[in-house]
């Protein structure tokens, strides 16, 4: 049971143009939203994130979208660059009793063509 | 700074063997987790902790087993390898709640495990 579903694979963007990933979840007991990326042959590295309270999270370039009602969330990348290709990662916060874990997303590979 | 730690980077293993893998943090983090990445399946949660001594199962726990005898190091442990373990392990870490949202997990550099 997937509960934090990246249906996109891969995306190729243009340098300079929007990039732009989506993430779906199904549990409405999630939390707080990440989103990761990850390079080849190293760990992700945390990217950006955002409560279930808001729905909207922005740094730099990177803005995350929330969408509870819809159970949906996306990251925008604004200019896409040649160094964000990368494979991204969703996750997502479950709370309980107390402790929590994080779910993540199969990940979509981010290819920015120079 | 060191962060997560993860040792050994590549290791190949015949079936049945066994092996632990170790992670150690020098963030002070009372949570860790061992996740598993493979192709199309994502970041699967093995096991976690929530302090020392702790253990809990995560979505894919069968096969493995984990200690967290001192609270900077985290084991992952394969009493008896099969294929289906092949894949690239990360170990992570993070704080507890306690009021601040911001409780990213920050990971290693992964381990790489092939079971021949």
């Amino acid at each position: 049971d997937q509960q934090v579903k990246q249906n996109s694979p891969s995306l190729s963007v243009q340098e300079g143009r929007i990039s732009i990933l989506n993430c779906d979840y199904t549990n409405s007991m999630f939390d707080y939203f990440l989103w990761y990326k990850k390079y080849p042959a190293e760990g992700p590295t945390f990217l950006i994130s955002i409560s279930s309270i808001k729905d909207k999270n922005e740094d730099g370039r990177f803005t995350v979208f929330l969408n509870k009602s819809a159970k949906h969330l996306s990251l925008h990348i604004v200019p896409s660059q040649p160094g964000d290709s990368a494979v991204y990662f969703c996750a997502a916060r479950r709370t309980t009793s107390g402790t929590y874990k994080y779910i993540f997303g199969t990940g979509t590979r981010l290819k920015v063509l120079a | 700074n060191a962060g997560v730690t993860q040792t050994p980077k590549f290791r190949v293993l015949k079936t049945g063997q066994s092996m632990t893998l170790l992670c150690a943090q020098d963030m002070n983090h009372e949570y860790m987790y061992w996740y598993r990445q493979d192709p199309g399946m994502g970041l699967r949660l093995i096991h976690y902790s929530v302090g020392e001594g702790t253990t809990a199962k995560g979505e894919v726990p069968d096969g493995y087993n984990v200690s967290r005898l001192k609270k900077q190091n985290f084991l992952l442990g394969l009493e008896s390898a099969a294929p289906s373990q092949t894949s690239v392990y990360f170990c992570a870490s993070s704080y507890t709640t306690g009021g601040n949202l911001n409780t990213e997990a920050f990971f290693g550099q992964g381990t790489r495990l092939t079971v021949v």
